[in-house]
């Protein structure tokens, strides 16, 4: 079964600096999906970005990009010139190509201060 | 237009009770999903429906049962609630084939509480 983990329980910003937010996960297929998604605190889920495994190039979202290191099953979200509005939980979810269960991480609670 | 809408926001309900939870998308898509997320919002899914038929029933408890009258709708029904059932219900869509790559698209979730 895939597992996804974000070791970062919780991490915090200056406004207008960059964070990085780190996610790994285990599978044993070649091709699947991964999403980084936001939920604030009204609790509405929100997709961040995704990325194609079989893809090399790193996704990006206007302040929001990935570092996709495939072969080490890393999957980390940077967040550029952090606004107050980025404050959430950010959790990142695997997909496989197949598959119909966006299996999640425990999430990580980033704080912005101003 | 909401693309995928969950009644109600918010219950509060005592033990022993029964209660459901509506979901409805507008979006075409093939397949929904129940979601639960606990107190420490860790997320899991529940059950999945493609074109009305269950596809995922992970281990949850009979008290819970899903219901699918059309691919738009799935409902969630629980029986003789308990405190551990506390927690916010997700429902989710997503197309299959093409789409999948898109993830999910979530309701804005079900607060229950039940005391």
């Amino acid at each position: 079964a895939q597992t996804v983990t974000q070791s970062q329980p919780e991490m915090s910003v200056q406004e207008a600096e960059t964070v990085t937010l780190s996610c790994t996960y285990d599978t044993s297929e070649s091709d699947y999906y991964l999403f980084w998604y936001k939920q604030p605190p009204s609790r509405q889920m929100i997709l961040v970005i995704r990325q194609e495994a079989y893809k090399q190039q790193n996704a990006t979202e206007n302040r929001f990009s990935v570092n996709f290191q495939k072969a080490a099953k890393s999957f980390s979200l940077k967040i550029s010139d952090s606004q107050l509005g980025d404050a959430a939980m950010y959790f990142c979810a695997y997909r496989s190509v197949g598959g119909n269960k966006l299996v999640f991480g425990a999430g990580t609670i980033l704080r912005v201060k101003s | 237009d909401t693309a995928v809408s969950q009644t109600p926001k918010y219950l509060v309900t005592q033990m022993g009770n029964d209660k459901s939870i509506k979901c409805e998308q507008n979006l075409g898509h093939d397949t929904m999903y129940w979601y639960k997320q606990d107190s420490k919002k860790f997320l899991k899914i529940m059950f999945s429906y493609n074109n009305k038929e269950l596809i995922i029933n992970e281990t949850v408890p009979n008290r819970f049962s899903p219901k699918s009258p059309d691919k738009a709708h799935l409902n969630l029904h629980i029986n003789s609630l308990e405190l551990g059932d506390s927690a916010v219900y997700f429902c989710a869509s997503s197309q299959a084939g093409t789409g999948v790559s898109y993830g999910y698209t979530f309701g804005s979730g079900t607060r229950l509480t039940v005391v």
